[in-house]
């Protein structure tokens, strides 16, 4: 069974400081996971995708996030927090064992000036 | 390349009733999941259809069903309404089932329950 952890509801950082937005995952299979952001009254978008490729994968806006097999982690991190990456951030697997998606509780992601 | 669009944006339904809700995939997409997100809460799968089958399926009752068409445009309809139906579904369109494809997400759909 797919399960996803986004280990903080909420995570606050002031702008130009690096951002850490963490996720656990479990699956039955071999996973694919995802980062997708929404803004307010936005529709929701990739971020990245990770893939059984590249560990280190590199996503829109600066955001790049590590797939540890070890810890199922998948972490999002980014080097310097723009006032702009507030929203609320989903951590995503999906499997090949089934078509089913699931999304992570969110994190909101707040920056401060 | 149009992206994905959902009608209607907003609904205001009393309990019993029943609701339809339509999504255009992106040109080109075969695949559509629909989604409902609780006020506060992420995204929960409620099925997925390809090629114009039912392809997978989260936890919600037979009273939540689908269509997708031959232009692969879907339909979420919601039968016997309640209170805990009041959410925002999202529709969400890729190329092809696999996983580990990209979702492009409709707006959504706020339905409210009364």
């Amino acid at each position: 069974a797919q399960s996803v952890t986004q280990l903080d509801s909420h995570v606050s950082v002031s702008e130009g400081t690096p951002v850490l937005l963490r996720c656990n995952y479990s699956s039955s299979y071999s996973p694919s996971l995802f980062w997708y952001v929404q803004h307010p009254n936005k529709g929701l978008q990739l971020l990245l995708k990770y893939t059984s490729a590249a560990t280190l994968v590199k996503g829109i806006n600066g955001f790049e996030a590590e797939f540890k097999k070890s810890e199922t982690s998948f972490h999002l991190t980014k080097p310097s927090a723009h006032m702009s990456d507030a929203a609320e951030y989903f951590c995503v697997v999906s499997d090949t064992g089934g078509f089913k998606t699931i999304f992570g509780a969110g994190t909101r992601l707040f920056v401060k000036a | 390349e149009t992206g994905v669009t959902q009608s209607p944006t907003h609904l205001i339904k009393t309990r019993g009733q029943q609701v339809t809700l339509r999504c255009s995939s992106q040109s080109g997409h075969n695949t559509v999941s629909w989604y409902q997100q609780a006020l506060g809460q992420g995204p929960q799968f409620i099925f997925q259809y390809y090629r114009e089958e039912e392809n997978g399926r989260g936890n919600f009752p037979p009273r939540f069903s689908g269509l997708q068409f031959p232009n692969y445009s879907s339909e979420l309809n919601v039968n016997a309404l309640e209170l805990d139906d009041s959410a925002l579904y999202l529709c969400a369109s890729s190329f092809e089932r696999d996983s580990y494809n990209e979702q492009f997400f409709g707006p959504g759909t706020r339905l409210t329950v009364l």
